[in-house]
């Protein structure tokens, strides 16, 4: 079944420094959504990526689609504390309708 | 307020014992879905439904049940054959089956002794 892999599984910075998270797929996928889960709270939606190639800004966020269609990326320059949290990546294959998810990025900032 | 709840917040029980955890939405989306959140597992399906009176096994239904009798309501029981039930149970509905973003209430944490 569809795969999806998630990297790294922890993420510790100090406060202003850059982070990145990946995410592959073993399949094409049809699109990509990216999930922010506070500690202690629930999964809320931040994007859906659905071109080839795509990039998508929410201002100190940058996603990324790969060109396959099988990688994605999310990229927080200058992080805050107010960035801590779990980032999940989600992916829908091409012929069902399930999103499958990564395990998730925890993103710790440090003050 | 549109959204989706989940109730309760904290459960507990025994083993041995089945139990029914409450997913309503007033959202008026279509497709709704069960996850299981582990620590360090992600989320995981457990069943989802794309309309009323139908729904389909996601990739650990096994120890599950579901209903979907009204387009607002999407109960799942834990069953007494699901061999390790502790978890945090989310809830989530989307206007269309894995296409839109998904809505996710704000879970109920269960634990069986």
């Amino acid at each position: 079944g569809q795969q999806v892999m998630q990297i790294p599984q922890y993420q510790h910075v100090q406060e202003g420094e850059d982070f990145t998270t990946y995410c592959n797929s073993s399949t094409t996928l049809s699109n990509i959504q990216w999930y922010k889960q506070r500690p202690g709270g629930h999964p809320v939606f931040l994007i859906q990526l659905v071109k080839s190639g795509e990039v998508k800004k929410q201002k100190r966020l940058t996603f990324q689609f790969g060109e396959a269609k099988k990688n994605s990326s999310l990229h927080i320059t200058a992080t805050q504390t107010t960035d801590v949290g779990t980032y999940f990546c989600a992916g829908l294959g091409g012929s069902n309708y399930k999103l499958t998810f990564g395990k998730g990025t925890l993103l710790t900032v440090n003050p | 307020d549109g959204g989706i709840t989940q109730s309760p917040k904290y459960l507990f029980r025994k083993e041995g014992q089945n139990v029914t955890l409450s997913c309503e939405q007033n959202l008026n989306h279509d497709a709704m879905y069960w996850y299981r959140q582990d620590p360090g597992q992600g989320l995981r399906l457990i069943y989802y439904s794309q309309i009323v009176n139908d729904f389909q096994k996601g990739d650990i239904a096994e120890g599950y049940s579901v209903s979907r009798e009204k387009k607002e309501s999407f109960p799942l029981t834990v069953t007494s054959a699901q061999k390790n039930p502790t978890a945090f149970y989310l809830c989530a509905s989307s206007t269309s089956t894995g296409r839109g973003e998904q809505y996710f209430g704000p879970g109920t944490r269960l634990t069986v002794t």
